[in-house]
């Protein structure tokens, strides 16, 4: 398909675990965000990358969150020693020329 | 203190009817407002975008309108449809960076038979 695609859908792990969050953008689309969707809450931007580099990673959480990029084309979001809190839905849109086109999302449970 | 507030959070009304929802925000230098429709688990969905010297813009039975001066926007759907069932956010973009959009928390409508 032509959208952004997120892997997995569904991510249910234990408290202290590691998860990688997957997002793989429109081809061609240089910039990249990440954000965060609490049950009931608005988007929460986490992290902007144009090209491989990350000019703005403000709104990472914690140092418990990263994030990269290669080749200008895949993303991964890392969450060490996943807390309760952590669980929500993790978006992922990228963009050419302005409007974001987002990925469906990956629904992140912390037991 | 740049904020995005959208009303009403919630919003039930009988197919075929028509609805408005409101945007205000205090987001300073604007660039331009975008509607976005959000379906339960599913990512956001571009309507519209507007800049500064745009007043209204539609998209279907989708009418968003802007004014910049008061700083409120407003997204009119018409004829509503089951399928209009979904969250309603609100973004708007600061004019110096790409990645600067600040999010209102949508509304949330349910269209009804």
């Amino acid at each position: 398909g032509a959208g952004v695609s997120q892997s997995p859908s569904n991510k249910v792990t234990e408290k202290g675990k590691d998860v990688e969050l997957r997002c793989d953008p429109i081809s061609g689309h240089t910039a990249l965000y990440w954000y965060r969707q609490r049950l009931g809450q608005g988007l929460e931007f986490l992290i902007y990358f144009q090209g491989n580099s990350a000019p703005d990673k403000s709104g990472l959480p914690s140092d418990r969150f990263s994030a990269e990029r290669t080749g200008e084309s895949v993303s991964t979001l890392t969450i060490q020693r996943t807390q309760q809190e952590d669980s929500a839905v993790y978006l992922c849109a990228s963009s050419l020329y302005g409007t974001q086109y987002f990925g469906p999302g990956t629904r992140l449970t912390v037991l | 203190k740049n904020q995005v507030e959208q009303s009403p959070q919630s919003l039930i009304i009988l197919e075929g009817k028509n609805c408005t929802l409101q945007c205000n925000y205090t987001v300073s230098p604007f660039s331009n407002l975008r509607w976005y429709k959000q379906d339960t688990g599913r990512g956001p969905v571009s309507l519209t975008i507007m800049t500064f010297s745009e007043n209204t813009k539609s998209n279907g039975r989708y009418t968003a309108t802007l004014d910049a001066d008061t700083k409120q926007s407003s997204l009119h759907i018409t004829a509503s449809q089951l399928s209009d069932s979904a969250s309603y956010i609100c973004v708007v973009a600061l004019l110096s960076g790409a990645n600067n959009l600040f999010f209102g928390t949508g509304t949330r409508l349910t269209v009804i038979p």
